[in-house]
């Protein structure tokens, strides 16, 4: 079955604009979470969805937004960009946002530059 | 506070020998999963092995295996016979169960692993 795809797969944007990335969980997972990796903070967890709503939410400021929709892809926004977003984002899709989860995928990432 | 503590930024490894990942965590959870991750180049992480704090016995998962010492809190990531294609980074992660509702995971910060031929 297919994996997780995430797009685009790059994305060069100026300080200031906005910018959505898209991931689309493996086919029955209905949690998605989002990750920015850093080479000065590695990886950090921005927040995840499930059932359409925000289960969690790490310590990001607000400019950092996302959503869910029925069919369980994710969209995540950040707004005002600054040249500190340059990151690479990941999403990762799983079962079941609760209990015993034995398997999290990610999948290849969105690399944004802000320039 | 650091939960999760990958102390090795770097190693190198000979083909077709093994090699051991640390990874050391805290929490007081007493519930709790444990996963690590390869991290090509290329930016994708690729799930490896996963062992539940309550697993009696380390998991395995073909090349790779895990040493779970859960007294001493470390989750070390044996990859045996190494090959060339495992040169990547490797990430440890935790994801606590009951202090933590959701599927969020805390990561180490690497291992990058170089196999020479």
């Amino acid at each position: 079955k297919a994996g997780v795809t995430q797009t685009p797969r790059y994305l060069i944007k100026t300080r200031g604009q906005q910018v959505t990335l898209s991931c689309s969980p493996i086919s029955g997972h209905r949690s998605v979470s989002w990750y920015q990796q850093t080479p000065g903070q590695g990886l950090q967890f921005l927040f995840e969805y499930f059932s359409e709503t925000q289960r969690n939410k790490g310590n990001f400021p607000g400019r950092f937004s996302g959503r869910q929709f029925s069919n369980s892809r994710s969209e995540m926004n950040v707004s005002t960009l600054e040249l500190g977003d340059s990151a690479l984002y990941l999403c990762a899709s799983s079962l079941r946002t609760g209990g015993l989860i034995t398997e999290a995928f990610f999948g290849q990432g969105t690399r944004l530059t802000v320039v | 506070a650091q939960k999760i503590t990958q102390t090795q930024p770097g190693m190198f490894v000979q083909e077709k020998e093994a090699v051991t990942l640390d990874c050391t965590y805290d929490t007081s959870d007493p519930s709790y999963g444990l996963f690590w991750y390869k991290q090509p180049s290329s930016g994708e992480m690729i799930f490896l092995i996963y062992q539940g704090s309550y697993d009696q016995q380390n998991a395995t998962e073909g090349r790779y295996s895990l040493n779970f010492q859960k007294a001493r809190k470390s989750a070390n990531l044996v990859i045996s016979a190494s090959q060339l294609g495992d040169s990547a980074m490797y990430f440890c992660a935790m994801r606590e169960t009951l202090y933590n509702q959701g599927g969020k995971l805390i990561f180490g910060q690497g291992t990058e692993l170089s196999v020479k031929p």
